[in-house]
């Protein structure tokens, strides 16, 4: 089944302690994204990568770290989470080709609270 | 400016009607997608459907359809024979062609479906 896997579901953290949210998809997509849901705030895009080793900032980067070693993965990396990073994580991706034309397909969600 | 506009914040309506959640959009971009996607109560975000900027035809997938006017900029979702698993939240967002990375979220539409 074509699919974006997102691990964990849920998480509770406290602030300082490193944590990584990871994602991969079987559906050989060259384009990955992280965003997140506030309430109020709608989703917004994190980070994206275009490509294996390409990864650029969306419109709220800060605090987050991305890496795109494998087509497959792109983990999201908190080096210090912060309470401010309490939110709801979703995790897309899509074909490359014609980016604008190609729906993002969404992991679960991964609902982080960092106490 | 907003990208993406949805003026409906909550809708009811009755099981087995039809329903039009409405999208305005602004871009100056001659290729663009728009895309309508599904969250349910438990969080996950859904897919629906789909409709390209030169399409002529408006897009359909099943009990979805989308009613694409190009110069009004409007992208209404349309959903026939409403059940009660309709019952969530409605997305509505775009991918340009020269920022063809990003997908643009509105604010959503809250559709509640009666028995």
């Amino acid at each position: 089944e074509a699919q974006v896997t997102q691990n964990p579901r849920y998480l509770i953290t406290v602030t300082g302690k490193k944590l990584t949210v990871t994602c991969s998809q079987n559906m050989n997509h060259e384009y990955m994204s992280w965003y997140r849901q506030d309430p109020g705030l709608g989703l917004r895009q994190i980070y994206y990568s275009m490509n294996v080793e390409v990864t650029d900032k969306g419109d709220v980067p800060e605090g987050y770290k991305v890496s795109r070693k494998e087509k497959r993965n792109f983990p999201l990396i908190l080096e210090s989470p912060s309470p401010n990073q309490t939110s709801l994580y979703f995790c897309a991706s899509s074909s490359g080709y014609r980016v604008y034309n190609s729906p993002l397909h969404f992991g679960n969600g991964t609902r982080l609270t960092v106490t | 400016a907003q990208k993406i506009t949805q003026t409906q914040p909550g809708m009811f309506v009755q099981e087995k009607e039809a329903v039009t959640l409405d999208c305005t959009y602004d871009t100056s971009d001659q290729s663009y997608g728009l895309f309508w996607y599904k969250q349910p109560s438990s969080g996950e975000m859904i897919f629906l459907i789909y409709q390209g900027s030169y399409d002529e035809q408006n897009a359909t997938e099943g009990r979805y359809s989308l009613n694409f006017q190009k110069a009004r900029k409007s992208a209404n979702l349309v959903i026939s024979a409403s059940q009660l698993g309709d019952s969530a939240m409605y997305f509505c967002a775009m991918r340009e062609g020269n920022a063809g990375n990003m997908l643009t979220f509105g604010g959503g539409t809250r559709l509640m479906v009666k028995p």
